[in-house]
């Protein structure tokens, strides 16, 4: 079974406008971080943000924020005022902090429109 | 403060070659995971090296090995080349066990091998 799944393969978006990047993810683990990295051409993966599976509120970090509904089993990635920087792919990621790896998603590609 | 250096950013090899791939660790990191991404697909962890040993392995066939020095830097090597290798490999490091913004990649070493 798919760890993580991203059901949006690109999206398009109108510069200065709101989108919501699309993340599930399956485990029976009780202790998990959620993670959002930016991925450009140059292939660097960019930390973007981070939810801990017991973290009570939602996450922020300046335009990003992280939708965590627990008992959907999903971490949305919500993008404010979209700038024409952030086209790139979107990948959502989920470590399990009984091993140390990362599974990631298949990404979404994101294109911000002028 | 330099980030994660790897080394070559791209390689042409042939079937059946062996290739060495390098990686030098963000100052203060100690562990290092290796990542292989197929053209539109998420990374696939390989494996993580910490304190010069193998401490988790992926789905990854015995071909594929590693080794991390004394300065923390580490190596991948895959021997036997097969067309579907060809991939972008990615190298992240972290220190210790800590959450994903410890976690730190590179640009990667895109190879091809024909």
């Amino acid at each position: 079974a798919q760890k993580i799944t991203q059901t949006q393969p690109g999206m398009f978006v109108q510069e200065k406008e709101a989108v919501t990047l699309d993340c599930t993810y399956d485990t029976s683990d009780q202790s998990y971080g959620l993670f959002w990295y930016k991925q450009p051409s140059s292939g660097e993966m960019i930390f973007l943000i981070y939810q801990g599976s017991y973290d009570e509120q939602n996450a922020t970090e300046g335009r990003y924020s992280l939708n965590f509904q627990k008992a959907r089993k999903s971490a949305n990635l919500v993008i404010s005022a979209s700038q024409l920087g952030d086209s790139a792919m979107y990948f959502c990621a989920m470590r399990e902090y009984t091993g140390n790896q990362f599974y990631f998603g298949t990404g979404t590609s994101l294109t911000v429109i002028p | 403060d330099a980030g994660v250096t790897q080394s070559p950013t791209h390689l042409i090899k042939t079937r059946g070659q062996q290739v060495t791939l390098r990686c030098s660790p963000k100052s203060g990191h100690d562990t290092v995971s290796w990542y292989q991404q197929a053209l539109g697909q998420g990374p696939q962890f390989i494996f993580q090296y910490y304190e010069e040993e193998e401490r988790q392995r992926g789905n990854f066939p015995d071909r594929f090995s590693g080794h991390q020095f004394p300065n923390y830097s580490s190596e991948l090597n895959v021997n036997a080349l097969l067309l579907g290798d060809s991939a972008l490999y990615l190298c992240a490091s972290s220190l210790g066990r800590t959450p994903a913004s410890g976690y730190t990649f590179g640009s990667g070493t895109r190879l091809t091998v024909v």
